[in-house]
């Protein structure tokens, strides 16, 4: 069991650009959340999606944030039209789909964008 | 209401000394009390968790002690070791009201010197 999969682990963008950031949940989890971690903060919640829904994106600015969980493949956290204050490390955790919650979570090891 | 204030920022202790960590919190539907602990390049890693209807939980060298009436808990490490250091979260949910989503504080940085 490969754990949570986070696919680049970095990534450097220009302003303007946009960024495909992917998750794959472990092996038998159906639920799926980003989180961004600032610099010297702690882990914001952006957005809860199960296969092919979007459950909670409270987190989630209005604009230029959006995310997917397809029925294959992995999840897909894209942010268009980056700017600098985009960078930060974006986290993926997984769930199992027997409503544990938080208390089930995985953390990936996150992908760290840089805006340039 | 949504937030969860964690203090110190940073701690230094020595090898076989005890750590700890305090947060507070102000919204009363949180039910769920986890800390994580992470290390430089990887993701947060769930460490020990409490519900409110305990005041402690122990498991090794890690005890969460549990304050409902002041809104707070702590995280203690005993005989604290170098293979401890490493950033520390406390976080909150409100699991009981459906939603899987957890409020993070801002985290301290836990040094042990040999």
């Amino acid at each position: 069991n490969a754990g949570v999969m986070q696919n680049p682990r970095h990534l450097v963008r220009r302003r303007g650009q946009e960024a495909r950031l992917r998750c794959s949940p472990m092996k038998g989890h159906s639920h799926v959340y980003w989180y961004r971690q600032l610099p010297e903060e702690g882990l914001k919640f952006m957005v809860y999606l199960q296969k092919e829904n979007i459950i909670d994106e409270s987190g989630m600015p209005k604009e230029r944030f959006s995310a997917e969980f397809p029925k294959e493949g992995p999840s897909i956290l894209r942010i268009q039209q980056v700017v600098r204050g985009d960078s930060a490390a974006y986290f993926c955790a997984s769930s199992p789909p027997n409503g544990a919650g938080p208390g089930g979570y995985t953390f990936g090891s996150g992908t760290r964008l840089t805006v340039v | 209401q949504q937030q969860v204030k964690q203090s110190p920022q940073s701690l230094i202790v020595q090898k076989g000394g005890i750590s700890i960590i305090n947060c507070a919190y102000e919204n009363t539907a949180f039910d769920y009390f986890p800390w994580y602990q992470q290390f430089p390049g990887k993701g947060p890693a769930l460490l020990i968790a409490i519900r409110p209807d305990v005041s402690e939980k122990k498991e090794g060298r890690f005890t969460i002690s549990f304050n409902k009436s002041a809104k707070q808990f702590s995280l203690h490490i005993m005989d604290s070791q170098p293979g401890d250091s490493a950033t520390y979260f406390c976080a909150a949910s409100p699991i009981s009201y459906n939603t899987d989503k957890l409020i993070f504080g801002t985290g301290t940085r836990l040094q042990v010197f040999p």
